[in-house]
């Protein structure tokens, strides 16, 4: 089992570029967040998808968006890249509802927005 | 609001010393709270989950318990080696998701 799987798991952007970050799980999970790990401020939430067809902001939502493409695929977009979220992207999931279930991580994306 | 705190932030220990681990949570009504193991520049790993009904699980070295009256998770590791050093975080699950900062673990050969 592959469990959680991102890609990419480094990225160098300009300031003012786009891009996603993709994330997929083999587990047959109905829900799957995005979290930003940030020295000093821990594990913060930025969204999250309880189940396919749905997302709701989190923690820290200003500057991303995302889509649960379906259930597998939850991507996170960044449409104007800041310095202010270079940081460690992490994407996971659980069983269902928003905690009820053990969660799994995927290994990370390292960001630096230049 | 949830806040979940992990003290110390950072402990060194001699190899085969038990280590003890805090999480204390200022909102008792959680689903579980789970415990994940942080290695340099990888993925959280899943260690152990209570949930909200349970008092203890263990596996292996690793015994984590829950005391929801007082806000609290201890984990306990059992005769430390080198290996268990990482960055071990806690995570209380209510209405969201809150993580502690983390405690990071030296285990000295």
């Amino acid at each position: 089992n592959a469990g959680v799987t991102q890609t990419p798991k480094f990225q160098v952007l300009k300031t003012g570029q786009s891009m996603t970050l993709q994330c997929a799980q083999d587990m047959n999970h109905n829900s799957m967040y995005w979290y930003r790990q940030d020295p000093g401020m821990g594990l913060r939430l930025i969204y999250y998808s309880a189940s396919e067809g749905t997302t709701d902001k989190g923690e820290v939502p200003n500057g991303y968006n995302v889509s649960r493409l379906n259930k597998r695929e939850f991507s996170l977009r960044l449409e104007s890249a800041a310095p202010s979220q270079t940081s460690v992207y992490f994407c996971a999931s659980t069983g269902s509802g928003l905690g009820n279930t053990e969660a799994f991580f995927g290994q990370g994306t390292r960001l630096t927005v230049v | 609001k949830q806040e979940v705190t992990q003290i110390p932030a950072a402990l060194s220990v001699p190899e085969g010393e038990n280590l003890v681990l805090n999480c204390s949570f200022t909102d008792s009504a959680i689903y579980n709270l789970q415990w994940f193991r942080q290695d340099p520049g990888k993925g959280l790993t899943s260690l152990l989950l209570i949930q909200s009904s349970q008092r203890e699980q263990t596996s292996g070295r690793l015994n984590a318990s829950l005391d929801k009256s007082s806000g609290r998770s201890t984990l306990y590791i059992a005769a430390s080696q080198p290996g268990d050093s990482a960055t071990y975080l806690c995570r209380a699950a209510g209405n969201k998701l809150t993580f502690g900062g983390g405690t990071r673990v030296l285990v000295k050969p």
